[in-house]
């Protein structure tokens, strides 16, 4: 079983709609938490990231953390179709230094 | 501009054949890091270096070396031993791989084809 489980979708949306994407992972010591947004054939870029429990808002992004139910999700407000793009979580231990753990990705396609 | 640098964006290997993927940085970050990217499995930690001179195995080492001589350098040679090494790979840096938490960034890839 993989450490970290990611829906692979893909997911398709209409323009203006709001995204959810989410992530379990099953290793209790993860405690830093990000997403990447990768355009097809370039490198990931982050976009959030959060350290323990709790909300982060950027804009339309909004990062959340439940570390009870072992779940993070990325919403994405008034979605436009320059989101379409896949997106990583990945997250980290406290002692793992930058060693990140990633999903294999969520491919998100917003149409005009 | 500061960034980093991942060249060439494709390349091609014949069977049997050594290849080398470069990576530049020019962010002065101690931290280097080659992943692979293939469809339905994420990225897999190839092999990571904190600082000049060192490197660690990542995940998936078998089949690639790395070395580190300069701070700014960390290419990553796909051997003859890696027998399915067609995928998106993906050089990465962070300040200090030593600390607690470092955030990743990534250069835009090399795509490498087996002909």
């Amino acid at each position: 079983q993989k450490e970290v489980e990611q829906d692979p979708g893909p997911l398709s949306v209409p323009e203006g709609a709001i995204v959810s994407l989410n992530c379990t992972y099953s290793n209790s010591a993860f405690q830093y938490f990000m997403w990447y947004r990768q355009y097809s054939r370039k490198g990931p870029e982050l976009l959030m990231y959060t350290y323990s429990s709790g909300n982060k808002e950027d804009g339309r992004f909004t990062a959340q953390v439940d570390k009870s139910s072992k779940y993070i999700s990325l919403f994405i407000r008034d979605s436009q179709p320059s989101d379409s793009a896949t997106y990583l979580c990945a997250m980290s231990e406290q002692t793992s230094g930058s060693r990140l753990t990633f999903g294999e990705g969520t491919q998100l396609t917003v149409n005009p | 501009d500061g960034g980093i640098t991942q060249s060439p964006k494709y390349l091609f290997r014949k069977e049997g054949q050594n290849v080398t993927l470069s990576c530049e940085q020019n962010l002065n970050h101690d931290a280097m890091y080659w992943y692979r990217q293939d469809p339905g499995q994420g990225l897999r930690l190839i092999y990571y270096s904190q600082i000049v001179n060192d490197f660690q195995k990542g995940d998936i080492a078998e089949g690639y070396s790395v070395s580190r001589e300069k701070k700014e350098s960390f290419p990553l040679t796909v051997t003859s031993a890696q027998k399915n090494p067609t995928a998106f790979y993906l050089c990465a840096s962070s300040i200090d791989g030593l600390g607690t938490q470092e955030t990743q960034y990534f250069g835009p890839g090399t795509r490498l084809l087996v002909l």
